[in-house]
């Protein structure tokens, strides 16, 4: 089956470059997809196709997808954007899994 | 964006069965792929299975198979996820997102307020 592996944490200072990674074999051939989940709340979409910003989602999130590895690149992070982040994927054997979630302290 | 709504929480015993629905507060229901993601506490977000409203076709997660049941009800514009044999496992938020699949992509693009089910004895 197909996994998706994420860090645990990661922490940035407010007003710097937050990058959240997601390895997979082969994942640049596939498609990312990346939520962003604030306590007690329901995911929010933020990044689709790996690098498509859906309305409303601020200019400051950017994606990449090259190799093994999915970026999700927040700049001018602000103290809202602490949240859970989780890349997600399609893959035959496994149809949709999701990473295991980032944890973006904003300190 | 569609607003999806959710039935309210539910507290069950082992070994018997949850149903959850989900409708959108604008628009009908018959364009729609719908998705099942649960969270246990504290833990990530999983993927349950799927139903095409239009063409009440399912895919099903494997580690589901045989244990959930996903509807739509056209005429009521509603989405069903039934849960069977529960277990303490399954102590989840449930949620149900609108899926967007477009050249080799899923995304959920909105989602519900979630359900949280408690399996308790």
């Amino acid at each position: 089956s197909y996994e998706l592996t994420q860090p645990p944490s990661v922490s940035v200072s407010p007003g710097q470059t937050a990058s959240i990674t997601c390895s997979g074999d082969k994942l640049e051939d596939k498609f990312v997809t990346w939520y962003q989940q604030k306590s007690g709340q329901s995911p929010v979409l933020v990044m689709y196709q790996d690098e498509k910003r859906p309305s409303g989602i601020p200019e400051r999130f950017s994606g990449s997808n090259s190799g093994d590895t999915a970026t999700l690149t927040i700049s001018g992070t602000q103290d809202m954007d602490e949240a859970d982040y989780y890349c997600q994927t399609w893959d035959s054997s496994t149809a949709v899994v999701f990473g295991g979630g980032t944890k973006l302290t904003v300190l | 964006q569609a607003q999806l709504v959710q039935s309210g929480a539910e507290v069950k015993k082992p070994g018997s069965s949850v149903r959850v629905s989900c409708k959108p507060s604008g628009g009908t229901f018959s364009s729609y792929t719908i998705s099942w993601v649960r969270q246990a506490p504290g833990q990530g977000l999983e993927w349950m299975g799927k139903i095409i409203s239009s063409l009440d076709i399912t895919n099903y997660a494997q580690k589901f198979q045989g244990r959930v049941t996903i509807t739509a009800d056209k005429s009521t514009s509603t989405a069903y996820m039934e849960l069977s044999s529960l277990r303490s496992e399954d102590t989840a938020v449930y949620y149900c997102a609108r899926t967007t699949e477009l050249a080799g992509s899923t995304s959920f693009d909105s989602w519900g307020q979630g359900t949280q089910v408690t399996v308790s004895s």
